[in-house]
């Protein structure tokens, strides 16, 4: 299968900015997502990102999309207490029936 | 790295069969396994969790005698959706983790019941 790749554990401080960052194999990808797992539950979709695009902001989130280098990042803005969770990515071609996660990232938030 | 391999990657299949969807981990021993279903606003949603040689863990709303899971070796999880209907049409992923330590997805089986 394809390789997605995160580094498997981040801490910052409250109020600090996070940059989760993830990286993928595949040329022919056509979404790519981010998801957040909170203690004991499923998987929560936070945002998605096609791959003609380069940027998209939502609220505090914000995803980069370097096609070229096949590198996805989200910057968490503000970061607080409730944003400490383990964060996904993956990535999946134009008919959705395959995808493929990153590891997690483990972002723990210092008060 | 890890892989799970996951199969097969769609199925369809008559109303009231079953049908078995089967995860390997082929290069580490999956400790705990997770199974997953992907729903329209693509989060997923937690169907289950198993520990090698236990009884699975249902999260609340699944019926476990409607979706028989089983993890009976460290490399090897099956899910069975039994009598399955048109409503249990969607995209099913597991996850494995070796002692906690990162994650290992499938790749998904779609499932449609006709």
């Amino acid at each position: 299968g394809e390789d997605v790749e995160q580094s498997l554990f981040l801490s910052v401080r409250e109020g600090d900015s996070s940059v989760i960052n993830c990286t993928y194999t595949d040329s022919s990808s056509t979404y790519l997502y981010w998801y957040k797992q909170e203690p004991g539950a499923g998987l929560q979709l936070l945002t998605y990102i096609f791959s003609n695009m380069d940027m998209k902001q939502d609220q505090r989130l914000t995803v980069l999309l370097n096609k070229k280098d096949k590198h996805l990042s989200l910057r968490i803005a503000d970061t607080q207490t409730g944003d400490s969770a383990i964060y996904f990515c993956a990535e999946s071609s134009n008919t959705g029936n395959q995808f493929y996660f990153g590891t997690g990232t483990s972002l723990t938030v210092i008060p | 790295g890890a892989v799970v391999s996951q199969h097969p990657s769609w199925v369809i299949c008559k109303s009231g069969t079953s049908v078995k969807i089967e995860c390997r981990s082929l290069d580490f021993q999956a400790t705990t396994m997770f199974w997953y279903r992907q729903f329209p606003k693509q989060s997923l949603m937690l169907m289950a969790t198993s520990n090698e040689g236990s009884k699975a863990t249902y999260e609340q709303g699944v019926e476990k005698d409607k979706f028989l899971i089983n993890h009976a070796s460290l490399t090897l999880s099956t899910l069975t959706v039994t009598s399955a209907h048109p409503e249990d049409s969607s995209f099913y992923i597991c996850s494995a983790s070796s002692n906690g330590y990162g994650y290992t997805f499938g790749s998904g089986t779609r499932l449609t019941v006709v």
